[in-house]
C-alpha cells in the first residue's frame, strides 16, 4: 500500500521560533499533498493544498505568511510554522493523494511554549 | 458546498455487538465516499472506500459500509465489536475524478468497546 511519513511525529518549541514538518510519500510520486489541523475531540481541518511546483493554495482564513508550504518535488512537501505561538499549538496531519485516495501520515504534535 | 454528517459523536457497544456507525452527505452527485480510522496521537488509516460499482464495500479489519444513493448514506457496520476497534471513525467525502480535490470530513464519532 502506500505510505506517507510525516515528521517529526512530536515538537516543542518557544514562542517565537519557526518550525518545520515534512511530509514524504514514500512509495509513489504526488503531485497534490493536503496539509490539515486538528484540535482536541474535533475533526480535521483542511489548511491548505500543496501542488508540486507551484503555490499552495490555501483555505480561508489560514495565514499563508504564517503556515509555508513548500512542494519542491514529488515526494516530499513541507509546513512551516513560522513565529509560533502558543495558539498554533495543534496537531498537524498531511497526506498525499493516490488514484483518488488520501493516505495519511502519521500526524506532527506542535507544543510552542 | 458538499457536506458529510455522522449521527452520534460518541458509540458505546459491548464487545462481540453489532456496531453501526452512521455517515449521511449532501451531494445530488454521488461522490467517492471514505472511512478512515484514527487511534490516539496518530494519523488516519484508511478502513475503506466507495468509488463507482459494488455499493457494499468490505475494508480492513472485519468492517464493511454500504453506499445507499437513495438514502445518501454510506453507514459504517462490523458485525462483532472487538476491544481493539476503540477509536475515533471518520467518514468523508471528495469530487469524483476532480484531481487534487481535498476530502471534506465528518465531525467524527469515538467509538467505545466495553468487556
Amino acid at each position: 500500500g502506500a505510505v506517507v511519513s510525516q515528521h517529526p511525529s512530536w515538537v516543542i518549541c518557544k514562542s517565537g521560533t519557526s518550525v518545520k514538518i515534512e511530509c514524504r510519500s514514500l512509495d509513489f510520486q504526488a503531485t497534490t499533498m493536503f496539509w490539515y489541523r486538528q484540535f482536541p475531540k474535533q475533526s480535521l481541518m483542511l489548511m491548505a493544498t500543496s501542488n508540486e511546483g507551484s503555490k499552495a493554495t490555501y483555505e480561508q482564513g489560514v495565514e499563508k505568511d504564517k503556515f509555508l508550504i513548500n512542494h519542491a518535488s514529488l515526494t516530499l512537501s513541507t509546513l512551516t510554522v513560522t513565529s509560533a505561538h502558543p495558539e498554533d499549538s495543534s496537531f498537524y496531519i498531511c497526506s498525499a493523494r493516490r488514484e483518488n485516495i488520501q493516505y495519511f501520515g502519521a500526524g506532527t504534535r506542535l507544543s510552542v511554549l | 458546498a458538499q457536506s458529510v454528517t455522522q449521527l452520534g459523536s460518541h458509540v458505546s457497544v459491548s464487545e462481540g455487538a453489532l456496531v453501526l456507525l452512521r455517515c449521511n452527505y449532501s451531494s445530488s452527485v454521488p461522490p467517492y465516499l471514505f472511512w478512515y480510522v484514527q487511534y490516539p496521537n496518530q494519523g488516519l488509516q484508511l478502513l475503506l472506500k466507495y468509488t463507482t460499482g459494488a455499493t457494499l464495500v468490505k475494508g480492513i479489519n472485519g468492517f464493511e459500509a454500504e453506499f445507499k444513493k437513495s438514502e445518501t448514506s454510506f453507514h459504517l457496520t462490523k458485525p462483532s465489536a472487538h476491544m481493539s476497534d476503540a477509536a475515533e471513525y471518520f467518514c468523508a467525502v471528495s469530487e469524483p475524478n476532480q484531481a487534487g480535490t481535498a476530502l471534506i470530513f465528518g465531525k467524527g464519532t469515538t467509538l467505545s468497546v466495553s468487556s
